[in-house]
């Protein structure tokens, strides 16, 4: 299948400062690409789905000035979680897709904020 | 009604034995289907895609498709302890080129 990166695979930070998780489709062009949350033992929660080129379109109850995402290219999105607090702490998981077929999905990155 | 429902509880089967999972969707417009699989702590991986109704086989996996049920199931054959994971059935909603998942069936083989 299709290989969507994820980077950083995990990352610590400080509460209050914020992080930036990369995705990349490495051998195809994504006009979509989705950002995804998950807590232990719990389902996918989707966060958001972005256009290149447009604004993203967040689901209800996810703050847009916290979660930041640009997808400013059909191969990188980007989630900035600004003024991250403990509360924070996930699994974020992006996939990425052409049109209507499959999306795979990126490796994820575990963010702990201390 | 959920977009995307997966109604069973935890699976349990015995190595070698048949795993089968069910799913239902709402929108009777959906074209096209997938089964991802998510090892714990890991991310989903896509396992299987069907867009046409009857029977898609790939290896050990075969999902099926009733588009007039509005119904998507997979069954896992000679069922081996790596398949232990969590499947979800996700279903592509007509409009907005959005990916709907269901909340996912575990499934644990006991060897």
């Amino acid at each position: 299948g299709a290989v969507v990166s994820q980077h950083p695979s995990w990352v610590i930070c400080k509460s209050g400062t914020s992080v930036k998780i990369e995705c990349r489709s490495l051998d195809f062009q994504a006009t979509t690409m989705f950002w995804y949350r998950q807590f232990p033992k719990q389902s996918l929660m989707l966060m958001a789905t972005s256009n290149e080129g447009s604004k993203a379109t967040y689901e209800q109850g996810v703050e847009k000035d916290k979660f930041l995402i640009n997808h400013a290219s059909l191969t990188l999105s980007t989630l900035t979680v600004t003024s991250a607090h403990p509360e924070d702490s996930s699994f974020y998981i992006c996939s990425a897709r052409w049109v209507n077929t499959e999306a795979f999905f990126g490796q994820g990155t575990r963010l702990t904020v201390v | 009604q959920k977009e995307v429902e997966q109604n069973s509880g935890p699976l349990s089967v015995p190595e070698g034995a048949i795993a089968s999972l069910n799913c239902t969707y709402s929108d009777r417009g959906s074209q096209s289907f997938f089964w991802y699989r998510q090892y714990s702590g890991k991310s989903p991986e896509l396992i299987m895609s069907i867009y046409s109704n009857g029977d898609k086989e790939d290896g050990r996996f075969t999902a099926q498709l009733n588009k007039a049920s509005q119904y998507v199931s997979l069954l896992i054959r000679d069922s081996q302890p790596s398949d232990s994971a969590t499947y979800l059935c996700a279903v592509n909603m007509r409009g907005n080129n959005r990916l709907a998942f269901g909340k996912g069936n575990q499934v644990v083989v006991i060897p």
